[in-house]
């Protein structure tokens, strides 16, 4: 079966860094996906990986362990605006599915 | 602009009238998806089409119809919509070939059925 945890909620300080972690199962594995959802919006594509080790985007970065079934999404310098959902997908090699995880809220305070 | 469309944004709709979300897309994708998010849940997938007159279930397909008659449009049909469908509904499309494929989700529907 396919199954991903991520916690529920997180909260952190304007200008700080988060690490929002992601660990999954599933019986064939063809990457993973980090989403950025605002309340009552679409979600937004932020990374991918589908080899181990760590991708850089600007501000964001995305991390991933196949072996362990493991991802994190590293936050840096962070604004008010990046208060959101984070959602972490796996696509499933059979089928193209993607598997989503049930999201996690981060607050950013000032 | 290279987007995902739906119509209507928002429905409110009684119990056994017959409805339907439109979806439509301008990349030339072959997949696309629907999906309905609900608190706590999150983004569960109801149907998926590999490409044109290919469709299959997802997860959560009991109560949903959809077709792929086009390669650009994905209409999803809720023939006699009961209030556990009282959701908000996301389609999305995305390549099948090459590295991301990521999906690009519509703005969503906000469906609520009384």
């Amino acid at each position: 079966g396919q199954n991903i945890d991520q916690p529920t909620e997180m909260t952190a300080t304007e200008g700080a860094i988060v690490q929002i972690n992601c660990t999954y199962q599933t019986s064939g594995f063809n990457g993973l996906f980090w989403y950025q959802q605002h309340a009552g919006e679409a979600p937004t594509f932020l990374s991918y990986n589908v080899l181990d080790g760590l991708e850089e985007k600007g501000r964001f970065s995305s991390f991933l362990s196949r072996s362990k079934g493991y991802s994190y999404l590293l936050l840096k310098e962070l604004q008010m605006k990046d208060s959101a959902s984070y959602l972490c997908a796996v696509r499933d090699y059979n089928t193209d599915k993607l598997i989503f995880g049930t999201g996690t809220r981060l607050q950013v305070f000032p | 602009e290279a987007q995902v469309t739906q119509n209507p944004r928002y429905l409110i709709t009684v119990t056994g009238k017959k409805l339907t979300v439109t979806c439509s897309q301008n990349m030339n994708h072959e997949y696309m998806s629907w999906y309905r998010q609900d608190p706590g849940l999150g983004l569960r997938q109801i149907y998926y089409s590999m490409n044109v007159e290919v469709t299959d279930k997802g997860d959560v397909p009991e109560g949903y119809k959809v077709s792929r008659k086009e390669k650009r449009n994905f209409p999803l049909i809720l023939e006699s919509p009961s209030p556990n469908q009282t959701s908000l509904y996301f389609c999305a499309s995305s390549r099948t070939t090459g590295d991301y494929n990521e999906q690009f989700f519509g703005p969503g529907t906000r469906l609520t059925v009384l």
